[in-house]
């Protein structure tokens, strides 16, 4: 199995913060590799797909990039509404979700 | 408008039974792969099942094979978890949601709203 690891946990920002979360693979996905967002009480919601591709209608404030077993989620200028749980999943064998990052105001 | 729309969650005892329903509308169900994940309180999410979309493939994490059954019926554009043997660490809420292919190297890009199961006597 494909286990996914997020770093940090927790992550305290201020508006207008660049915020830069990491996610690693046990093994090499390629770039089969997605990101969500979660609101409390509420459905995920899908950001970026195929490590860097940005979803319809989501802000280009957010980018992914890497491939391989290195990822990472990029929020170049965080603002209000990006206060979430934000989750990379891999889809290169099954599904895999990694355990979160929260985001939280400084 | 593309929707999903769960039912069928609810209180049942350890080791009982139950079966969830997710209405599709508003896209071709039957061209697209689906699958239920699910969040346990205050946990992170983990994918349950997964079927193809004309159901020949199905898949089911190790936490829940041998107890619970993905489903569909594409004529009624529903898609069904069949649930039996039901544990305490089975109560999370579960999301039904769509694949981006017909089967495998999909992400899910609708999420239903959710229905709840708690499992406790």
């Amino acid at each position: 199995d494909i286990q996914m690891t997020q770093s940090p946990s927790t992550l305290s920002a201020s508006v207008g913060d660049r915020v830069i979360i990491t996610c690693r693979a046990s093994q090499s996905i390629s770039s089969w590799l997605a990101w969500y967002q979660q609101k409390p009480g509420k459905a995920p919601k899908i950001l970026i797909y195929k490590a860097s591709s940005l979803e319809s209608g989501v802000p280009s404030r957010f980018s992914g990039s890497g491939s391989g077993t290195e990822f990472t989620l990029t929020i170049s200028s965080l603002q209000p509404d990006d206060f979430a749980t934000y989750y990379c999943q891999q889809y290169s064998s099954y599904w895999t979700f990694g355990q979160g990052t929260k985001v939280e105001i400084k | 408008e593309v929707q999903l729309l769960e039912s069928g969650g609810g209180l049942v005892q350890p080791g009982g039974s139950l079966r969830l329903s997710c209405a599709a509308s508003g896209f071709t169900f039957s061209t697209y792969a689906m699958s239920w994940v699910r969040q346990a309180p205050g946990k992170g999410l983990e994918w349950v099942s997964g079927i193809s979309d004309s159901g020949g493939n199905r898949d089911h994490a190790d936490s829940v094979k041998g107890r619970f059954t993905i489903s569909r019926d594409n004529s009624k554009n529903t898609l069904y978890l069949q649930m039996h043997s039901l544990r305490a660490e089975d109560t999370a809420v579960y999301w039904c949601t769509k694949g981006t292919t017909a089967y495998y190297s999909y992400y899910m890009d609708v999420w239903g709203k959710g229905t709840t199961v708690t499992v406790s006597s």
